[in-house]
């Protein structure tokens, strides 16, 4: 079975604190993807990565960065927290190959207060 | 740009009702497309592809075709069960990312 393991389910934190998001995969994947969703407005691309220390950004990547050390690790960074970034955030993985389909983590719901 | 537009929800059904889920994209090329499925308290699931035009993907009584003409991918099942509640999420990908609809939520009732 395939992991992508988000390091935590449920995350408070206040604004101005920065905040790390872990995602860890079991599968040797190259492409990695970080995606918000909000009721409504379904999943929002944020960044992605198809390989180490490579990074692309999605459709709303201000207010966050992102950070691939290694090939299983893909970690999201919101610099200074602000309450409009209290989402569920959601990392996937994919294998290299066009037209695949996204395994997911089960997210982390973040609270900003 | 690609984009997908899905039916609004909520979707509140009987058990053995049909279902149909409109989905609708704009893409450039030749996408492949997708319905994920996010059960709750659940990630999200892929439920059934297609990755060229005329395709049907199928998969647990629910089926979906790939039709171009009307860039379409609508998502159906004759007859729906309590365990079918859950948010549905068409998507369409060009190269190594997709891009998803805003999910519809269905509720089946007993």
């Amino acid at each position: 079975d395939v992991k992508v393991t988000q390091s935590s389910r449920y995350l408070v934190k206040r604004t101005g604190e920065k905040v790390f998001l872990e995602c860890v995969q079991d599968m040797d994947h190259e492409n990695m993807f970080w995606y918000r969703q909000d009721p409504g407005l379904g999943l929002r691309l944020i960044y992605f990565s198809y390989d180490v220390k490579m990074k692309e950004k999605g459709d709303i990547p201000e207010g966050y960065s992102v950070s691939r050390e290694k090939k299983e690790r893909f970690s999201l960074i919101l610099e200074s927290a602000s309450t409009n970034q209290t989402s569920m955030y959601l990392c996937a993985i994919s294998p290299p190959k066009r037209g695949e389909k996204l395994f997911f983590g089960s997210g982390t719901q973040l609270s900003v207060l | 740009g690609n984009s997908v537009t899905q039916m609004e929800g909520p979707v509140t059904l009987s058990e053995e009702a049909f279902l149909t889920i409109n989905c609708t994209y704009t893409a450039t090329g030749y996408p492949s497309l997708f319905w994920y499925v996010q059960y709750p308290g659940e990630g999200l699931q892929l439920l059934l592809k297609a990755t060229k035009a005329d395709d049907k993907g199928s998969n647990k009584g629910f089926e979906a075709t790939y039709r171009k003409e009307t860039t379409s991918f609508h998502l159906e099942k004759g007859s729906v069960q309590v365990s079918d509640s859950a948010v549905y999420f068409c998507a369409l990908s060009g190269d190594y990312k997709l891009s998803f609809g805003a999910g519809t939520t269905v509720t089946v009732r007993a």
